[in-house]
């Protein structure tokens, strides 16, 4: 089974900080992305990255950046957080070769908090 | 206007019912249309998934795409208790991008 591990469930920063958000998958998946989930208005992707090294930004990048060193992880990194940041981020990760339908497979969600 | 607009609920059922959830969409290129579950504090997970307009059925569950109205609905039959969850539309276009534009979910609860 595919597995995509976000490495904090929960965290808890103040305005200002910087965060990391860390996303590790175990299926050797090119693409990997990072949505925020907030009440109202589903999933909006914030950055997604095709393969190693590569990044691209999704609607909602602003205020945001990532890395992706290693094909198996996908770093979100928040350089100075705001109130309005407070949400669900989720990370996914598929396939497209193979004949694979793109199905996306999320982690569990990290669920942050900026006071 | 959103690009996809879905009723959020919440929606409340009782057990053994017939569930229709839906979602509309502005954009007639769509070509893959899924449904996601999410359970409370997890990620969603893939439901079902179809191809252009028809229809798909997995046991309890059928997914029906009519392109025409750009309209796509998620039938649960002898709905369960552990069917309750916040069931998200997707949809994207074919070709190699396949970036996914989801609807804001329905929150469903199916009471025993």
């Amino acid at each position: 089974d595919v597995k995509v591990t976000q490495s904090s469930r929960y965290l808890v920063k103040r305005t200002g900080e910087k965060v990391f958000l860390e996303c590790v998958q175990d299926m050797d998946h090119e693409n990997m992305f990072w949505y925020r989930q907030d009440p109202g208005l589903g999933l909006r992707l914030i950055y997604f990255s095709y393969d190693v090294k590569m990044k691209e930004k999704g609607d909602i990048p602003e205020g945001y950046s990532v890395s992706r060193e290693k094909k198996e992880r996908f770093s979100l990194i928040l350089e100075s957080a705001s109130t309005n940041q407070t949400s669900m981020y989720l990370c996914a990760s598929r396939t497209l070769t193979g004949g694979n339908t793109g199905e996306l497979f999320f982690g569990e969600g990290s669920r942050l908090t900026v006071l | 206007q959103k690009e996809v607009e879905q009723d959020p609920g919440p929606l409340s059922v009782p057990e053994g019912a017939i569930v229709s959830l839906n979602c509309t969409y502005s954009n007639s290129a769509f070509q893959y249309f899924m449904w996601y579950r999410q359970y409370s504090r997890k990620g969603p997970e893939l439901l079902m998934y179809t191809y252009s307009s028809g229809n798909k059925e997995d046991g309890r569950f059928t997914a029906q795409v009519d392109k025409s109205s750009k309209y796509i609905s998620l039938f649960i039959r002898d709905s369960q208790p552990s069917d309750s969850a916040t069931y998200l539309c997707a949809m994207c276009f074919s070709g190699s991008a396949r970036q996914l534009t989801f609807g804001s979910g329905t929150q469903l609860t199916v009471l025993p």
